[in-house]
């Protein structure tokens, strides 16, 4: 699977849009992209994940470039309760479906 | 989203020891995976149990430490042998959904002393 490359960390103000970004170069072309986020002392949580087109749930917006190569993950109202360790997966198909975790982001959201 | 149940939640276990920890879930599931979070680090994949075959096992993780059962579609158990410290970690079983993204149990906190 592709590697990915995130900042290790990074804040934001509650209340404010927090944008997280993540770069995936070497993504394939049937590679998606994921995300996931840990609070402390639980287990991960899914958060939204895509291919090519932009995504939104009720959770957050997946804004992946033209070229695939970098994406970034949009909480457009942060809370003190997205702070947390966000991770960035690019994750194949089939047998090639494991999730393997990097070191993550770690948002603080501010009062 | 499938809801899992784990447990134990915690435990504090003797050196040379092991300890099992089971993985429900609600629902049927082909893929469930195990991971282990070691203090201050991320999650890594230990194996991947499939029912009805032998659990595939990731480079640096062997069955004798980790040995794995998955009897159904709904259960699987995770054995940490011959308990060290260095063992000390939380373990997170996680299943795929059939929309495509994994859910994770709460995980179960060791401590070997």
């Amino acid at each position: 699977d592709a590697k990915t490359t995130q900042p290790p960390s990074m804040d934001c103000a509650e209340g404010r849009a927090a944008n997280l970004p993540c770069n995936h170069s070497t993504i394939s072309g049937n590679e998606y992209v994921y995300w996931y986020r840990q609070i402390h002392s639980q287990g991960p949580q899914y958060i939204i994940h895509g291919l090519k087109n932009n995504e939104t749930n009720e959770m957050a917006s997946l804004i992946i470039t033209e070229d695939r190569k970098s994406s970034t993950l949009i909480l457009p109202h942060a809370t003190l309760r997205d702070t947390a360790v966000y991770y960035c997966i690019v994750r194949g198909t089939g047998a090639n479906s494991k999730l393997t975790f990097g070191k993550g982001i770690t948002l603080s959201v501010r009062p | 989203s499938a809801v899992i149940s784990q447990k134990p939640s915690r435990d504090i276990c003797q050196r040379g020891t092991s300890l099992t920890i089971q993985c429900q879930v609600d629902s049927q599931v082909t893929m469930m995976f195990w991971y282990r979070q070691q203090p201050g680090q991320s999650l890594t994949l230990i194996a991947t149990a499939n029912q009805g075959s032998e659990a595939t096992y990731e480079s640096g993780f062997v069955i004798d430490k980790f040995p794995i059962s998955r009897p159904n579609l709904t259960f699987s158990t995770l054995t940490v042998s011959n308990l060290s410290p260095e063992d000390s970690s939380i373990y997170l079983c996680s299943v795929e959904e059939v929309t495509a993204h994994n859910t994770f149990g709460s995980g179960t906190r060791l401590t070997v002393v």
